[in-house]
């Protein structure tokens, strides 16, 4: 597909459960980005990769939050332990360099609900 | 910290009318970029200005980032029902992360 695509698209879970977001950016896109959306806010800075690495984490709540992206495409948000204040729209976005006057592509988001 | 305080956070006007939003914080951003989202979809970029006092005109959207690159305002001239949707300002800082705004839900009524 052209543009960022993000599954599943809604995911409802148990307090205590463990969940994975997956982001599939567009493609020869290097830099990915998470975010977080709550309801009426706007979206949150979670974690920055470019390529594999995780430039910048500072936006991860707590050590239940953990993202990967092993080969530089694909990322994976990880969430353990969720509580019920996890529960919010999770937007994923990419784009081609990481500037921070450059465009950010993003995805639909998978919205998060937990019980 | 970096803020972006973003007014008003709801706006709700006749079609035909004029409107502006406007997006303020204490600190610097590299550039400013204005989004617009409609539910359950993402934020699509509308413009990215990066330059202090740059102007830029989109159809019947006017864009201004201030001097001092800390505040930035759109204008919409003569809103039409299609305009109605969340609005997001966000400021681009080094490394590549965007700081949003908390956002304008704007609601045109024909």
């Amino acid at each position: 597909g052209a543009g960022v695509s993000q599954t599943p698209s809604n995911k409802v879970t148990e307090k205590g459960k463990y969940v994975e977001l997956r982001c599939d950016p567009i493609s020869g896109h290097t830099a990915l980005y998470w975010y977080r959306q709550s309801l009426g806010q706007g979206p949150e800075f979670l974690i920055y990769f470019q390529g594999t690495g995780a430039a910048d984490d500072s936006g991860l709540p707590n050590d239940r939050f953990f993202a990967v992206r092993p080969e530089g495409s694909v990322s994976t948000l990880k969430i353990q332990r969720t509580e019920r204040g996890d529960s919010a729209v999770y937007l994923c976005a990419s784009s081609g360099g990481g500037g921070a006057a450059d465009t950010q592509y993003f995805g639909p988001g998978t919205r998060l609900t937990v019980l | 910290t970096q803020l972006l305080e973003q007014s008003p956070q709801f706006l709700s006007i006749q079609e035909g009318e004029n409107l502006t939003v406007y997006c303020n914080s204490s600190s610097v951003f590299s550039s400013l970029q204005w989004y617009r989202q409609e539910p359950g979809e993402g934020p699509v970029l509308l413009v990215t200005v990066v330059t202090g006092g740059e102007v830029k005109k989109l159809k019947r959207l006017t864009f201004q980032f201030g001097d001092a690159r800390k505040d930035s305002s759109l204008h919409i001239t003569a809103a039409q029902p299609g305009d109605t949707g969340l609005y997001l300002c966000a400021g681009g800082v080094p490394g590549g992360k965007l700081i949003f705004g908390q956002g304008t839900e704007l609601s045109v009524k024909p």
